[in-house]
């Protein structure tokens, strides 16, 4: 089965640090990009950051200079450096596969899986 | 790349059919998802490339649209499409989502 199962969330304060795994099964995980994405209490699905296949890296203005994302495929694993926290980072994050689909000559793209998520609170 | 869901919620009857309409501030081709997402679970793919169902969703979903307008349409409502609904382009970056549709069941 094609899983992505996430950790290493919690409670830190703001300013804080927090890095986030993410492991893939049943699937080879060196041939596919990779992004996180959050979902604030309240609040809708937000796109955060993507890593290509290649190394490619892409990251929304909201988190640019604190985030970072990486990868190991060696490990099968994403990861997701959290740096210089605040209060409205706190979130369910999900690592998603990114998966493309040629149709009429062009290429799409969609997120065909998904982790199970991982909270991450920042409050004092 | 903005993307406007409408409407935020909606309340509809077992059996209905419900469109959420999903406008995109630019063309976007047809590099449009459509999720849904249940409280504690995975968001879930349902449908890609405006209108292509995913592997496994019941065939009461569909989807339409190209450029900037595009809609989500469920042809019979169910007990358990009861979720919040998004929209998300994959044109390019940022991949931007709508801001969500939460569907109630009457």
């Amino acid at each position: 089965e094609e899983q992505l199962v996430e950790s290493g969330g919690g409670l830190v304060q703001p300013g804080g640090s927090l890095r986030l795994s993410c492991t893939a099964s049943g699937f080879n995980f060196t041939y596919y990009s990779m992004n996180w994405v959050r979902l604030a209490p309240g609040k809708g699905l937000e796109w955060i950051s993507y890593i290509g296949a290649n190394g490619r890296i892409s990251n929304a203005d909201s988190v640019k200079g604190r985030f970072t994302i990486s990868r190991d495929n060696a490990k099968r694993s994403l990861y997701l450096q959290m740096n210089s926290l605040r209060g409205e980072d706190t979130a369910v994050y999900f690592c998603t596969r990114d998966q493309g689909a040629s149709q009429f000559s062009q290429r799409f793209y969609f997120f065909d899986i998904w982790g199970q998520g991982t909270l991450v609170t920042v409050s004092s | 790349i903005q993307l406007t869901q409408s409407p935020s919620s909606l309340s509809a009857s077992v059996g209905d059919r419900v469109t959420i309409s999903c406008r995109a501030s630019q063309g976007i081709s047809g590099s449009l998802a459509w999720y849904q997402v249940k409280p504690g679970k995975a968001p879930k793919l349902l449908i890609y490339a405006a209108s292509t169902l995913q592997i496994g969703v019941p065939s009461r979903f569909s989807g339409s649209g190209s450029e900037t307008d595009f809609t989500l349409t469920i042809s019979s409502l169910q007990p358990e499409d009861l979720a919040s609904y998004y929209c998300q382009q994959l044109n390019s970056f940022p991949r931007t989502f709508g801001q969500g549709t939460k569907v109630e069941i009457k």
